[in-house]
């Protein structure tokens, strides 16, 4: 059945390590995004991508990067510079504006 | 600059009488609202939606109001019940062009039983 799935669940940085987020849709939907989710706090975009092979940041885009070389993957990876790491991460997908997005099951992203 | 928000960060409420979950927004541009549900350590999930053409949009206990003068809308649930017992978030768009949707802080409901 259809869905988002992202792996891993669980996820363990050491500092100066960069670590990439798994992000993957079956939803054949155009538009896929990331957002990051801190205690007590709303959904913060990181970046999105409304294509194949084209991304746009969002409000928090430093200390990331994405890629989007499949229409059905959109990886996030999170690099070194970003000083506050720790959060929870969503995946999201929707298949054009004006309609409903739909989320992954998340990451949480802890530093050792 | 939060374009949407939800000013009551918390709310209890009765197992059986109304929940009423509000949010403002500044952007007169948005024409396309969301309400999501979300457990703690899991993704939201979607719960209703309205489109700026309508005011009103039910779906069986859920029922959200647009009130397009006021920037304003609001999500009803009745009867409520201790399962709604979540965090909710509402989410604005502009459909002419990007698909980037603005979220607000979220409301933790609890419906005490």
């Amino acid at each position: 059945d259809g869905g988002i799935t992202q792996s891993p669940k669980y996820l363990f940085r050491k500092e100066g390590q960069n670590v990439t987020l798994s992000c993957e849709q079956n939803l054949n939907h155009d538009a896929m995004y990331w957002y990051r989710q801190d205690p007590g706090q709303g959904l913060r975009l990181i970046y999105y991508s409304q294509i194949v092979n084209d991304f746009q940041k969002g409000d928090i885009a430093e200390g990331y990067s994405v890629s989007r070389e499949k229409k059905e993957s959109f990886p996030l990876t999170v690099t070194s510079a970003q000083k506050n790491p720790t959060a929870f991460y969503l995946c999201a997908s929707s298949a054009a504006p004006g309609v409903t997005q739909y989320f992954g099951p998340g990451t949480r992203l802890l530093v050792l | 600059d939060q374009q949407v928000k939800q000013n009551s960060p918390s709310l209890s409420v009765q197992e059986g009488r109304i929940s009423i979950l509000n949010c403002d927004y500044t952007n007169s541009m948005f024409d396309y609202f969301l309400w999501y549900k979300k457990y703690p350590a899991e993704g939201p999930t979607f719960l209703i939606s309205i489109s700026s053409i309508k005011d009103k949009n039910e779906d069986g206990r859920f029922t959200v109001f647009l009130n397009k003068s006021a920037k304003h809308l609001s999500l009803h649930i009745v009867p409520s019940q201790p399962g709604d017992s979540a965090v909710y978030f509402c989410a604005a768009s502009e459909t002419s062009g990007t698909y980037k949707y603005i979220f607000g802080t979220g409301t933790r409901l609890k419906v005490l039983a």
